[in-house]
């Protein structure tokens, strides 16, 4: 059974720092690309950002404008978003996602970690 | 591309049949969409993508159609279980995965 466990979150000041992380088990992590999806309180799914199983391509939305980065250890099965520059509006529960075969959804999620943004 | 997804909000009872609409600002291939269920306080699960295919575990009252810019999800028969919000979601050229809005289906 596939089982994604984020951890990192918490409540940050504008202009913070968070490194979110997201363990993964029960696949072959190195075999598949992975993602950070988000949510702000009580709104819809917005995707953050995608990777390939070897990390060698890396994907953003548009709001990021380069304040985040995705990595991965694909020795340790672990996921990162590295979050910088942080804005009240990025506050929301982070989830981490593994797309399926073809890298078109998302087929096994995380339960998520809360980032808060706030003074 | 943007997804609307209508109605906002379903009132049904149990046993009723839902429809649940997903149109893309401009035509998409089915291939490339998927259906999302999230109940409160729990992470979304893949329903059914590509547009038609069913992901592991999901009962066949589920069911979804459609092409160019107007996608349906189906449930024949509101089980308890299935009052929750539903996501459309598509994948772009450019890489990038949008959402709907979602659908709440609730309870009548």
């Amino acid at each position: 059974e596939v089982h994604l466990v984020e951890s990192g979150g918490g409540l940050v000041q504008p202009g913070g720092s968070l490194r979110l992380s997201c363990v993964a088990s029960g696949f072959t992590f190195n075999s598949y690309g992975m993602s950070w999806v988000r949510q702000a309180p009580g709104k819809g799914l917005e995707w953050v950002s995608g990777l390939t199983s070897g990390g060698d391509a890396t994907y953003y939305a548009d709001f990021v404008e380069g304040r985040f980065s995705i990595s991965r250890d694909n020795s340790k099965n672990t996921l990162y978003l590295q979050m910088n520059s942080l804005r009240a509006e990025d506050t929301a529960v982070y989830f981490c996602a593994k797309y399926t075969e073809w890298f078109y959804f998302f087929d096994s999620w995380g339960q998520g970690s809360l980032v808060a943004v706030s003074s | 591309i943007v997804l609307t997804q209508s109605p906002g909000t379903l009132s049904l009872s149990p046993g009723e049949r839902a429809t649940l609409s997903c149109r893309a600002s401009q035509s998409v291939s089915g291939s490339y969409l998927a259906w999302y269920q999230q109940k409160p306080g729990q992470a979304p699960r893949l329903l059914i993508y590509g547009p038609s295919t069913r992901a592991s575990a999901i009962p066949d009252r589920f069911s979804a159609s459609g092409s160019g810019t107007d996608f349906t999800l189906t449930i024949s028969r509101l089980e308890p279980e299935d009052f929750a919000v539903y996501y459309c979601q598509h994948f772009g050229s450019s890489a990038t995965w949008t959402f709907g809005q979602g659908t709440k289906v609730e309870i009548k």
